[in-house]
């Protein structure tokens, strides 16, 4: 059974930094691009980052880029978001996704994490 | 970026209804196009891929269809269980965007 748990998210102060991990079982991770997608209280969801299974390859939303980075341990089935530079837009909830397909070339997302929320404020 | 609409962005309907929501691109994505579920509190979940293929599992009361920058969510009878909102997205382009989400809820 595919499994992913978020785990990182809580208060933070505005210009802070935070890093979130999503454990991943049940798959092959390394066979698997991975994503964040994020959703703000009572907003639709926003598509935040991606890598490609062997971690060769990623892209960000431009809301995002140049403050967070998203990386991967497919030693320990591991997925990684480090955000910098925390605004208080960047308040949501975090899904870590699978995708269907090693390379970020078909983004079909076919299993979710439960979310880590994330807020920022002083 | 590709930006996505929908509409309507909510609806109410009867069970046993046909239910019918759309979504356009800002420009041709020919089939990539993806439909999830997702009810309150809860995750995603994928239900339509590649516009029109049905993921495995779900009920055949759920279909998609179009391509390039046209597309059309239907539930053919719309049950009680059915009520969340309900996102397409695509992935022509990365910045992979979702659209704004349709409500849906009973009568």
């Amino acid at each position: 059974e595919v499994q992913l748990v978020e785990s990182g998210g809580g208060l933070v102060q505005p210009g802070g930094s935070l890093r979130l991990s999503c454990a991943a079982s049940g798959f092959t991770f390394s066979s698997y691009a991975m994503s964040w997608v994020r959703q703000a209280p009572g907003k639709g969801l926003e598509w935040v980052s991606a890598i490609s299974g062997s971690g060769g390859s990623t892209y960000y939303a431009d809301s995002v880029k140049g403050r967070f980075t998203i990386s991967r341990d497919n030693s320990k089935n591991t997925l990684y978001l480090q955000m910098n530079s925390l605004r208080a837009e960047d308040t949501a909830v975090y899904y870590c996704a699978k995708a269907t397909e090693e390379l970020i070339v078909v983004v079909i997302y076919d299993y979710w994490g439960q979310g880590t929320l994330v807020t920022v404020s002083s | 970026d590709i930006q996505m609409t929908q509409s309507p962005s909510s609806l109410s309907a009867s069970v046993g209804d046909r239910v019918t929501i759309t979504c356009q691109a800002s420009q041709d994505i020919s089939n990539y196009l993806n439909w999830y579920q997702q009810k309150p509190g809860k995750a995603p979940k994928l239900l339509i891929y590649d516009a029109s293929n049905l993921e495995t599992g779900v009920p055949s009361r759920f279909s998609g269809s179009g391509s390039g920058t046209d597309f059309t969510f239907t539930i053919s009878s719309l049950q009680p269980e059915d009520i969340a909102t309900y996102y397409c997205q695509q992935y022509d382009n990365p910045g992979f965007t979702f659209g704004p989400g349709t409500k849906v809820d009973i009568k």
